[in-house]
């Protein structure tokens, strides 16, 4: 099993570009979630889906969309990249809502310019 | 502030010490996580603790659960190179969410 698989792992983007970063999980989890890891911040929620056709906003979800494709797929958008948006970002999966242990991906590190 | 904190920001320690660190919630602590993160990696599950007293081992890591307290502790006997990386606690929280406290970075000089 590969687990929480991530893509693309490094990206530049200028100021105003698109982009989709993609999260695939292979163990039937039926959570997922989107996080976002800068300095002296910690881990802090962007969105979540607690089961497949759901989502949820997390703690920092402005300038980001998601879609729960299907239960392995959950995809985070960023439509207009702002600097500020700079991060590494890592998805997660969890067999259920609380209780659960969250399996994590090895991360995406954006860098936007 | 954090909702859950975690001290000390930062550890040095020499090979072969012992080591605690500590995970504080300001809310009543239902389920707490453990997590290590090595440098520029994802996350790696280490322990889960539910109830109040409950205690967990894994190879040299211990990690305990105080309720009253709001508290948990990390503690590492021994400790050794391979136990270098960042340590974050997480807590679940209402509708589904996780919460982290910002992490301890540990450094283990030989």
């Amino acid at each position: 099993n590969a687990g929480v698989t991530q893509t693309p792992k490094f990206q530049v983007l200028k100021t105003g570009q698109s982009m989709t970063l993609q999260c695939a999980q292979d163990m039937n989890h039926n959570s997922m979630y989107w996080y976002r890891q800068d300095p002296g911040m910690g881990l802090r929620l962007i969105y979540y889906s607690a089961s497949e056709g759901t989502t949820d906003k997390g703690e920092v979800p402005n300038g980001y969309n998601v879609s729960r494709l299907n239960k392995r797929e959950f995809s985070l958008r960023l439509e207009s990249a702002a600097p500020s948006q700079t991060s590494v970002y890592f998805c997660a999966s969890r067999q259920g809502p609380i209780n659960y242990e969250q399996y994590f991906g090895p991360g995406t590190r954006l860098t936007v310019t | 502030s954090q909702e859950l904190e975690q001290s000390p920001q930062s550890l040095i320690v020499q090979e072969g010490k012992n080591l605690t660190i500590n995970c504080t919630s300001s809310k009543t602590l239902y389920g707490l996580y453990w997590y290590k993160q090595k440098y520029g990696e994802g996350l790696i599950f280490l322990m889960m603790l539910q109830k109040g007293g409950e205690e967990k081992s894994h190879e040299k890591i211990t990690a305990k659960l105080d309720e009253k307290k709001q508290q948990s502790s990390l503690h590492i006997t021994a400790s050794q190179p391979s136990h270098a990386g960042i340590y974050l606690c997480g807590a679940d929280r209402r509708a589904q969410k996780l919460v982290f406290g910002q992490g301890t970075r540990l450094t283990i000089n030989p």
